[in-house]
């Protein structure tokens, strides 16, 4: 079974700096990782995944994150954040075989001028 | 081409009561996942269905029910409501053979009272 772990519930921030948002993840199988970003009264949208291959993953609207196995973390960033990024950011985990998504209880991300 | 559709957006019920809530799929996608997001959570899976047949199944109760028909939509059925199964109902449709990709519809927001 996976589990998904973000750390910070809440990430305030003002426009035009830099912003990481923590996701930790458990399995004891081969996984697939995701972001995805609900903005208010919306679904998902998915702004990247990681398969396999280059542990950086570039994705939507200028944000990347980076696999890192060993300390299995996903951390997603943007070097440089606007208004409309303010939104809630969800972490998410699938085993290699069922399409099944666990994901995170997410991150708000609240950007302020 | 349109994207995932759920219907109806908002749905008010009383305890006791029966829902149905509904998906149709992106264009091209043969698989339909539905998913519970409860307020401030992140969503959890609820089934998974593929080829009209219920593939795989998180831990929810059997009052919780689904079905697929050929078109590939689908329909989330809940009996004997709660007040804890309001919440927003998430349906994400996937192409069998690309495990990785899952589009999301808006949702719909059940409220039981």
């Amino acid at each position: 079974a996976q589990s998904v772990t973000q750390l910070d519930s809440q990430v305030p921030v003002f426009e035009e700096a830099p912003v990481e948002l923590r996701c930790n993840y458990s399995s004891s199988v081969s996984v697939y990782l995701f972001w995805y970003v609900q903005y208010p009264n919306q679904g998902l949208q998915l702004l990247l995944k990681y398969l396999s291959g280059s542990t950086l993953v570039k994705g939507i609207n200028g944000f990347e994150a980076e696999f890192n196995k060993s300390q299995t973390s996903f951390h997603l960033r943007k070097p440089s954040v606007h208004i409309s990024d303010t939104a809630e950011y969800f972490c998410a985990v699938s085993g290699t075989g069922f399409q099944k998504l666990v994901f995170g209880t997410g991150t708000r991300l609240l950007v302020s001028p | 081409d349109a994207g995932v559709t759920q219907s109806p957006t908002h749905l008010i019920k009383t305890r006791g009561q029966q829902v149905t809530l509904r998906c149709s799929p992106k264009s091209g996608h043969d698989t339909v996942s539905w998913y519970q997001q409860a307020l401030g959570q992140g969503p959890q899976f609820i089934f998974q269905y593929y080829e009209e047949e219920e593939r795989q199944r998180g831990n929810f109760p059997d009052r919780f029910s689904g079905h697929q028909f050929p078109n590939y939509s689908s329909e989330l059925n809940v009996n004997a409501l709660l007040l804890g199964d309001s919440a927003l109902y998430l349906c994400a449709s996937s192409l069998a053979g690309v495990k990785y990709e899952q589009y999301f519809g808006p949702g719909t927001r059940l409220t039981v009272t």
